[in-house]
């Protein structure tokens, strides 16, 4: 299993220009998640999805869209690109929860370094 | 919007010592509580995870959980210069849909 890929692994975009990051798992989880990560912080929360057309926003959606037409993958569109979006994007999927037991844990990506200028 | 506290670090142990990870969360309605470890420049990878109160073990790493006091700690046994990393401290939402991260605490071990 590749797990949890992501493309690209580095980009510059120019300010208002747009582009798509892309997300795949291979291991059949329902729950994908989008993440962003700015220096010496933690993760911050984008947009996640519980399966195949859900999708729901996070703690920072805004300047971001998802879709999920399939159980692999995840995309992440920004669509004009801002310079506050200069940040490492990782995406995770993880298996639903497991009843009486709890969450389960969540599997990353090796990210996607961004940087807007 | 519920909170996951740690302290930023760096924390500097010497090799062979104990080093204690420290984490607090605001929602009493958490159940599932997870260690992980971010290498500079790498994602994240899960250490440990724990859902009920009091220690689990496994190999160096023991995690803590105390519900009352809302409060999880990672403790690592005979540190290595290898465990030089970020820890992460996660706990889920209150739907249950996702995970909320703390801002990691930066542990360095010296040889």
């Amino acid at each position: 299993n590749a797990g949890v890929t992501q493309t690209p692994k580095f980009r510059i975009l120019k300010i208002g220009q747009s582009m798509t990051l892309q997300c795949t798992q291979d291991m059949n989880h329902n729950y994908m998640y989008w993440y962003r990560q700015d220096p010496g912080m933690g993760l911050k929360l984008i947009y996640y999805s519980v399966g195949a057309g859900i999708t729901d926003k996070g703690e920072v959606p805004n300047g971001y869209n998802v879709s999920r037409s399939t159980t692999e993958d995840f995309p992440l569109r920004l669509e004009l690109a801002a310079p506050s979006q200069t940040s490492v994007y990782f995406c995770a999927s993880s298996a639903d929860k497991n009843p009486g037991l709890g969450y389960n844990e969540q599997f990353f990506g090796p990210g996607t370094r961004l940087t807007v200028l | 919007q519920k909170e996951v506290e740690q302290n930023s670090g760096p924390l500097s142990v010497p090799e062979g010592a104990i080093a204690s990870l420290n984490c607090t969360y605001s929602d009493r309605g958490s159940q599932s509580f997870f260690w992980y470890r971010q290498y500079s420049g790498k994602s994240p990878e899960l250490i440990m995870f724990i859902y009920s109160n009091g220690d689990k073990e496994d190999g160096r790493f023991t995690a803590q959980l105390n519900k009352a006091s809302q409060y999880v700690s990672l403790l690592i046994r005979d540190s290595q210069p290898s465990d030089s990393a970020t820890y992460l401290c996660a706990v889920n939402n209150q739907a249950g849909t996702a995970l909320i991260f703390g801002k990691g605490t930066t542990l360095s071990v010296s040889s």
